[in-house]
């Protein structure tokens, strides 16, 4: 049982280049998340997926798009990368308010 | 949208002393409460939580406490121990049952 799993674990891209992130759970959970964590900043989220075929707005989702693939995969897209990106990603999945979260992918944007 | 702040942003303590961790939140109708422990290079992980029809709840050395009328919660781990060096983050429920995350607590135990 591996819970949730990020694809890649790094990554360096370019000003301008795109990139999706991925994530996968197997614990048959409806709801899923994407973060940002930035110092001093704690987690703040990106957007958020109540239930397979769904897709909301978090607290900072301009310059990310993603995509409810099914109910266990849930991706996360920088159609053109900006330095002010860089950050380390997570991705989660709740069961009620209880969420559970991958080892993260952390990206630089130069 | 909620707002939850938390102090202090770094905290030493000697390796057997207690620590004590306090976050506030502004969203009166928030009534879900966890703690985050993050190890380096790892995700957040929950360590414990509280709900808002309880004031305190307690496993082993950790525990938290609410105070909904003041909009505060704390977390406080006694008999500290290396281990126990992490970043801790509180968070609360609001909204479309999303979390609201505080900055993080750098906590080190001094052995």
């Amino acid at each position: 049982n591996a819970g949730v799993t990020q694809t890649p674990k790094f990554q360096v891209l370019k000003t301008g280049q795109s990139m999706t992130l991925q994530c996968a759970q197997d614990m048959n959970h409806n709801s899923m998340y994407w973060y940002r964590q930035d110092p001093g900043m704690g987690l703040r989220l990106i957007y958020y997926s109540a239930s397979e075929g769904t897709t909301d707005k978090g607290e900072v989702p301009n310059g990310y798009n993603v995509s409810r693939l099914n109910k266990r995969e849930f991706s996360l897209r920088l159609e053109s990368a900006a330095p002010s990106q860089t950050s380390v990603y997570f991705c989660a999945s709740s069961v009620q308010w209880v969420q559970y979260f991958g080892a993260g992918t952390r990206l630089s944007v130069l | 949208g909620e707002n939850v702040e938390q102090h202090p942003s770094t905290l030493s303590v000697q390796e057997g002393d207690s620590a004590v961790i306090k976050c506030t939140y502004s969203d009166s109708a928030s009534n879900y409460f966890p703690w985050y422990k993050q190890e380096l290079g790892k995700g957040p992980q929950l360590i414990i939580d509280i709900r808002s029809n309880v004031g305190e709840k307690k496993d082993q050395r950790i525990a938290v406490t609410l105070n909904k009328t003041a909009k505060h919660f704390s977390l406080h781990i006694t008999e500290t121990q290396p281990e126990d060096s992490a970043v801790y983050f509180c968070a609360a429920v609001s909204g479309a049952n999303n979390l609201f995350f505080g900055t993080g607590t750098r906590l080190t135990v001094i052995p």
